[in-house]
């Protein structure tokens, strides 16, 4: 079983703060895709890296591949309340299926 | 913009019931999913259906059917419901088309068996 563990597990930050998380494995991935999920609602796709080393930029989230493509990071700059949310990293394990990390789950305070 | 919607936000069973929950996609995918997800245990992959009539086994089958006459609806059948499928029970789909692998989900049926 490929497994994805992110951390921080649980993050609280004041506004404004900067922030990284990560998502390690030791298995390669094709791909792998960032989601924000809100209270309440399903996942949203953020962001799909593919290639090792790769460096996605989406207005304040810096999203990066590493190399090997076993790992990835996303960065926040300058955190915002709308920020909050579980984000969850999830690897292509498959012709169809995806596999999740368990989430890391943030809260900006105003 | 592509829409996934559940039947029910919330639903309410006894243990031993049998309990459906149906997905509808408009987007005409290819691929559906369910997943429940557990705090601590994040998303687990329930069965998967690749096309109209297909489905297969996802990570944690035990105690759940499901079922795939039509393209755009995918349902999850819980047999015969008990207390530790209290869960958040999400769907997804996906098309085939194209090399992105973007799941869209549904916004979810929390289900509590008493």
């Amino acid at each position: 079983t490929q497994l994805l563990e992110q951390s921080p597990q649980f993050l609280s930050i004041q506004e404004g703060e900067n922030l990284t998380v990560y998502c390690n494995s030791s298995s390669v991935f094709s791909s792998l895709q960032w989601y924000r999920q809100e209270p309440g609602e399903g996942p949203v796709l953020l962001v799909t890296v593919v290639t090792g080393g790769e460096v996605k930029k989406l207005k304040r989230l810096t999203f990066q591949f590493g190399d090997a493509r076993k790992d990835s990071s996303l960065h926040i700059t300058a955190a915002q309340p709308g920020d909050t949310g579980l984000y969850l990293c999830a690897g292509r394990t498959g012709s169809y299926q995806l596999t999740f990390g368990k989430g890391t789950k943030l809260s900006v305070i105003p | 913009d592509v829409k996934v919607t559940q039947s029910s936000r919330y639903l309410v069973k006894r243990t031993g019931e049998k309990v459906f929950l149906e997905c509808v996609q408009d987007m005409d995918h290819e691929n559906m999913f369910w997943y429940r997800q557990d705090p601590g245990l994040g998303l687990r992959l329930i069965y998967f259906s690749y096309d109209v009539k297909m489905k297969e086994k996802g990570d944690i089958p035990e105690g759940y059917s499901v079922s795939r006459e039509k393209k755009e609806r995918f349902s999850l059948i819980l047999e015969s419901a008990s207390t530790n499928q209290t869960s958040m029970y999400l769907c997804a789909s996906r098309t085939t088309s194209g090399s992105s692998y973007e799941q869209y989900f549904g916004p979810g049926t929390r289900l509590t068996v008493t």
